[in-house]
């Protein structure tokens, strides 16, 4: 089974509507992070959390919010979606020891906001 | 904004042949890692190299670190068809934040 998972993998909704993705763990990591990758692009930061009760802001948050329900679990949601947040959605994980800090990423999530 | 840039965008070249791709970045770091991402899906996390070590290899891959010029190459040896994927670096600075480049866009062909 997958170490990272991401729900759902795809997903296409209209502007306005308020979408919720979801990204499960089971490595026992204590980060989580949210990213966006555009075509072309690298990835760029929404959101991170460093424990259940440590929520960040990345580079990119306006439009999002995120909970962090329990260590396995961290959600991203669109309260009112546009048309540019249409993007490649990924969760990711890390360790929270030791000084790597090599990230573990779900499958990814597209979403398309018409 | 981003951190690294890797050069070149895009590159393809023959199965068997070495490929090299490099990243520059602008501040300073506690290291720096490539990932690999296969059309569409997650990245996957290859090497890591630390601020204080020159050159690592890991299989057919080699990373070099010249910190000052602040610059990072990866080179894929004796490339196979399944290598074709974009490849990123990211750097890890004082906090535990990735920066990403743009990635680099390798096709193998047979």
């Amino acid at each position: 089974d997958a170490d990272v998972t991401q729900t759902p993998r795809n997903r296409i909704t209209k502007t306005g509507k308020r979408i919720m993705l979801e990204c499960s763990q089971t490595k026992g990591h204590d980060r989580m992070y949210w990213y966006r990758q555009d075509p072309g692009l690298g990835l760029r930061l929404i959101y991170y959390s460093f424990d259940v009760k440590d929520i960040n802001k990345g580079e990119i948050s306006d439009g999002y919010s995120v909970s962090r329900q329990a260590q396995a679990k961290f959600s991203l949601s669109l309260e009112s979606a546009i048309p540019n947040q249409t993007a490649l959605y990924f969760c990711a994980t890390s360790d929270g020891t030791g000084s790597k800090n090599e990230q573990f990423f779900g499958p990814g999530t597209r979403l398309t906001v018409l | 904004s981003q951190q690294g840039e890797e050069d070149p965008q895009a590159l393809s070249i023959q199965e068997g042949e070495n490929a090299t791709m490099n990243c520059s970045y602008k501040t300073s770091i506690n290291n720096l890692q490539w990932y690999r991402q296969n059309s569409g899906r997650g990245l996957v996390h290859l090497i890591l190299i630390r601020s204080n070590e020159r050159e690592k290899h890991s299989g057919r891959l080699r990373v070099t670190l010249d910190t000052s010029k602040k610059s990072s190459s990866l080179l894929i040896t004796a490339s196979r068809a399944a290598d074709t994927a974009s490849y990123f670096c990211a750097t890890r600075g004082s906090n535990y934040q990735l920066i990403w480049g743009a990635g680099t866009k390798l096709i193998i062909k047979p």
